[in-house]
């Protein structure tokens, strides 16, 4: 089945890198997502990974993905206050309807 | 602005009535959905529309009913069969076609059922 599981809880200090982590049970993924999600709003794509791609750096970003564990992780870079939010990995499965798989969230707290 | 709106933010309805969530894009996107968020959990699906004049049960349709009369808009209706209603409710869409395509969120409805 289809199944994508995250840590509930992560805290780092400010200026400190973070890596929330992700897995997930369908191999037939095509695309994987992290989606960053501020309290009260919707949710906002932060970056993506393509099932044959190990990683992927945007700036303070970087995607590590392992195919064969199935372990996606995102990796912030110096965190800063403004990162704190909840993170979401999602999976694209296969078909024509473009369905995500969401995680259950990972809440990141950044402290001072 | 392109983007796609939510309305009400905020929607409070007694136990035993329906109540209609909108959401509308000007993105010009081929398909929308629906999820809804609970405390601790992942968004769930509830409904999909590839494509005008049709749409697809998702994982938690039950009690959920939808409309996809314009391109540009998808209502979702939260009828009183639905048991446990109160939650987060999350529109976005997607351009049609295949290989990487963003689903763009709506800002949520927070929907409370008193």
């Amino acid at each position: 089945g289809e199944d994508v599981e995250q840590s509930l809880f992560l805290s780092v200090r400010e200026g400190d890198s973070s890596v929330i982590n992700c897995t997930y049970t369908d191999s037939s993924s095509t695309y994987l997502y992290w989606y960053k999600q501020e309290p009260g709003a919707g949710l906002q794509l932060l970056t993506y990974i393509f099932s044959n791609m190990d990683m992927k750096q945007d700036q303070r970003l970087t995607v590590l993905l392992n195919k064969k564990d199935k372990h996606l992780s995102l990796r912030i870079a110096d965190t800063q206050t403004g990162d704190s939010a909840i993170y979401f990995c999602a999976e694209r499965v296969g078909g024509a309807t473009n369905k995500l798989i969401f995680g259950t969230g990972t809440l990141l707290a950044v402290q001072p | 602005d392109g983007g796609i709106t939510q309305s009400p933010k905020y929607l409070f309805r007694k136990e035993g009535q329906n109540v209609t969530l909108s959401c509308e894009q000007n993105l010009n996107h081929d398909a929308m959905y629906w999820y809804r968020q609970d405390p601790g959990q992942g968004l769930r699906l509830i409904y999909y529309s590839q494509i005008v004049n049709d749409f697809q049960k998702g994982d938690i349709a039950e009690g959920y009913s939808v409309s996809r009369e314009k391109k540009e808009s998808f209502p979702l209706t939260v009828t009183s069969a639905q048991k446990n209603p109160t939650a987060f409710y999350l529109c976005a869409s997607r351009i049609g076609g295949g290989s990487y395509n963003e689903q763009f969120f709506g800002p949520g409805t927070r929907l409370t059922v008193l």
